[in-house]
């Protein structure tokens, strides 16, 4: 069974700009969450979607958004991109309903904002 | 709000030798999991051993094992027979376990292992 994949691997933009991201997960997994990764801030959480719906959000502004399509692929957009949004972002899947929780992760997009 | 720590930034053992990673973690909460992930070089997010907060059993993962202390806040991870491939960055994760299923990982600042030959 194919992994999760993420578009693009790698990114460059400029301050001021928008950019989205891509994720399929797992085929048959129906939850995506998105983690930001960076030197100084860690692994932090920003959303996760279930079934088109946002089930969870984490504390970033509301330049960052994301939504799920029905096929369960999830994309997260960034408007306005600052040089802080430079980062690792990871995409995870898991399949969804409470009992099954394990997360598996993508290989990520590394955005460079210039 | 939960919280987990990872009190040790860099680890270094030689091949074969036993290491133990420490993890630490705050919460309210009853009824949750714990994860370790590894991070090679590669910066793919590998799911290493899971444990659920109701099961007082530790989970094992052929190498890998973990010390859950609940009434602590406690999960270290055990890793045996130490291999070169075992070089990476470990994080700890916590998840609430959500009625309704939502997920969110929060994790620990991370452990950089060297396995030397």
């Amino acid at each position: 069974k194919a992994g999760v994949t993420q578009t693009p691997r790698y990114l460059i933009k400029t301050r001021g700009q928008q950019v989205t991201l891509s994720c399929s997960p797992i085929s048959g997994h129906r939850s995506v969450s998105w983690y930001q990764q960076t030197p100084g801030q860690g692994l932090q959480f920003l959303f996760e979607y279930f079934s088109e719906t946002q089930r969870n959000k984490g504390n970033f502004p509301g330049r960052f958004s994301g939504r799920q399509f029905s096929n369960s692929r999830s994309e997260m957009n960034v408007s306005t991109l600052e040089l802080g949004d430079s980062a690792l972002y990871l995409c995870a899947s898991s399949l969804g309903p409470a009992e099954h929780y394990e997360q598996y992760f993508g290989p990520g997009t590394r955005l460079t904002v210039t | 709000a939960q919280t987990v720590t990872q009190s040790q930034p860099e680890m270094s053992v030689q091949e074969a030798e036993t290491v133990t990673l420490s993890c630490t973690y705050d919460t309210s909460e009853n009824n949750y999991y714990l994860f370790w992930y590894k991070q090679p070089p590669s910066r793919q997010m590998i799911l290493v051993i899971r444990q659920e907060a109701y099961k007082q059993q530790n989970a094992t993962e052929n190498r890998f094992s973990v010390n859950f202390q609940k009434a602590a806040k406690s999960f270290s991870l055990k890793i045996s027979d130490s291999q070169l491939g075992d070089t990476a960055m470990y994080f700890c994760a916590f998840m609430k376990a959500y009625s309704q299923g939502a997920q969110k990982l929060v994790f620990g600042q991370g452990t950089r292992l060297t396995i030397n030959p």
